[in-house]
């Protein structure tokens, strides 16, 4: 089945460092590659979407890209601010749609 | 606008009682699902649903059934609720083989199992 791996945990940074989250991914489909964030006390919501066939994704000042070499794909901002402190999940969706979503990484960024 | 809702907010239940949580969207999608999110595990499926009177297996289906009576409701039951099963609970519709393959979260439903 589809397997989703996001090692970082958690990730403190200050305001204005540069950020990269990554994720890796396994699977036997066209994957759907998808990065959600969460605040505190609400559901995800979708942050950015990348496709196999465009790459990367722009979203918020965040931007999304796929490696299909090494089947990752990364969450980068080049400068993060104190509003980014949320959690960070990665996720697929494969050819039968059920979504598979990674731990989770919580930023935490200090002002 | 999208929208998701949980029913109840917030639940204390004792071992071994019935739990049943509800979710209603009002997007008209086809797919529903049911996650559980606990501190170091993320978020994980436990059932979903392609429509009304489909439900499906997810990956941690154990002790949990569900019921898509309706293109808007879809619930999650636990027949014998155990302190294991105590977590937030999260409900999604979504649309997978669309466009974007979004998911719509709703609010979450803490639920304590004493």
């Amino acid at each position: 089945g589809d397997s989703v791996t996001q090692k970082q945990g958690q990730v403190t940074l200050s305001e204005d460092d540069f950020l990269f989250i990554n994720c890796t991914y396994s699977t036997t489909t066209y994957p759907t590659l998808l990065w959600y964030v969460q605040y505190p006390g609400q559901g995800p919501q979708l942050l950015l979407k990348v496709t196999t066939a465009n790459n990367k994704g722009i979203s918020r000042g965040f931007e999304a890209t796929y490696d299909k070499g090494t089947t990752s794909f990364h969450l980068q901002k080049a400068s993060v601010q104190e509003s980014d402190s949320a959690v960070y999940f990665c996720a697929l969706v494969g050819g039968n749609y059920k979504p598979t979503f990674g731990k989770g990484t919580s930023l935490v960024v200090h002002p | 606008e999208a929208a998701v809702t949980q029913s109840p907010r917030n639940k204390v239940a004792v071992t071994g009682g019935k739990v049943t949580l509800s979710c209603n969207q009002t997007n008209n999608h086809n797919n529903m699902y049911w996650y559980r999110q606990d501190t170091g595990h993320g978020l994980r499926l436990i059932h979903y649903s392609y429509g009304a009177g489909s439900t499906e297996k997810g990956d941690i289906p154990d002790g949990y059934k569900a019921s898509r009576p309706s293109q808007e409701n879809f619930s999650l039951i636990l027949e014998l609720a155990t302190p294991s099963q105590t977590s937030v609970y999260f409900c999604a519709s979504g649309d997978p083989g669309g466009v974007v393959a979004e998911q719509f979260f709703g609010p979450g439903t803490r639920l304590t199992v004493l």
